[in-house]
């Protein structure tokens, strides 16, 4: 156990919905990335905060947005959801910057 | 545009031999890259890490070598087990890149019994 959190496991929604997927950094921890994993594929970064700021940003799609909060937990946004968006999604947190980061189980998305 | 990559998408090799997964970077201000392992249906793990102002790290039966002349990294395994079954991925961390943890590709390793 990592002790980085992820809700829901998983999930499963229609096209043109929108979902929250949760995140809870280990503790003490101040960096939370984001990431999405196709089936049989690399991760793909999405976005990193760092002590509630937004830190760095890769190939986001504007449909999707991320926050973290003042207790250090993370939401991911998922928005006019596609079929294309079925994947994985994985957080991580870090304590600092440029440390090794611990991954959470996974959010598995379906979207029918 | 800068990224890490992966030579071998599969290295298939037998119970108790020792293992080589090789990795490529192109950004030459790279300073701290992580090996990870996943298995199927998990998040990845943290296998072991290197900064930049080394060239070797050891673990329990891992070691990271780092050839920052050729931009080359490698996780060797010894005495492979079946537990090392999972694909593997090497990442880096490199402050002109605004710190993130960028990913290559992966490399399946397939331990036969």
């Amino acid at each position: 156990d990592s002790g980085v959190t992820q809700t829901p496991k998983h999930l499963i929604t229609a096209t043109g919905q929108r979902v929250t997927l949760r995140c809870s950094p280990r503790s003490g921890d101040l960096s939370v990335y984001w990431y999405q994993q196709s089936l049989d594929q690399g991760l793909q970064f999405l976005i990193q905060y760092y002590n509630g700021e937004e830190r760095a940003k890769g190939n986001i799609l504007e449909r999707f947005s991320a926050q973290q909060f003042p207790d250090l937990h993370s939401e991911l946004n998922l928005s006019s959801l596609e079929l294309g968006d079925s994947a994985l999604y994985f957080c991580a947190s870090s304590p600092r910057l440029n440390t090794e980061a611990f991954f959470g189980q996974g959010t598995r998305l379906t979207v029918v | 545009g800068e990224s890490v990559g992966l030579h071998l998408p599969t290295l298939s090799v037998q119970e108790g031999d020792n293992s080589i997964i090789n990795c490529a970077y192109s950004n030459s201000a790279s300073d701290y890259f992580i090996w990870y392992k996943q298995e199927s249906g998990k998040g990845p793990q943290f296998i072991i890490d290197i900064r930049s102002n080394m060239d070797k790290r050891q673990g329990q039966r891992v070691t990271v070598l780092l050839n920052k002349t050729v931009k080359h990294l490698s996780l060797q395994i010894a005495a492979t087990q079946p537990g090392d079954s999972a694909v593997y991925f090497c990442a880096e961390i490199s402050n002109n890149a605004g710190n993130m943890l960028t990913f290559g590709g992966g490399t399946r390793l397939m331990v036969k019994p």
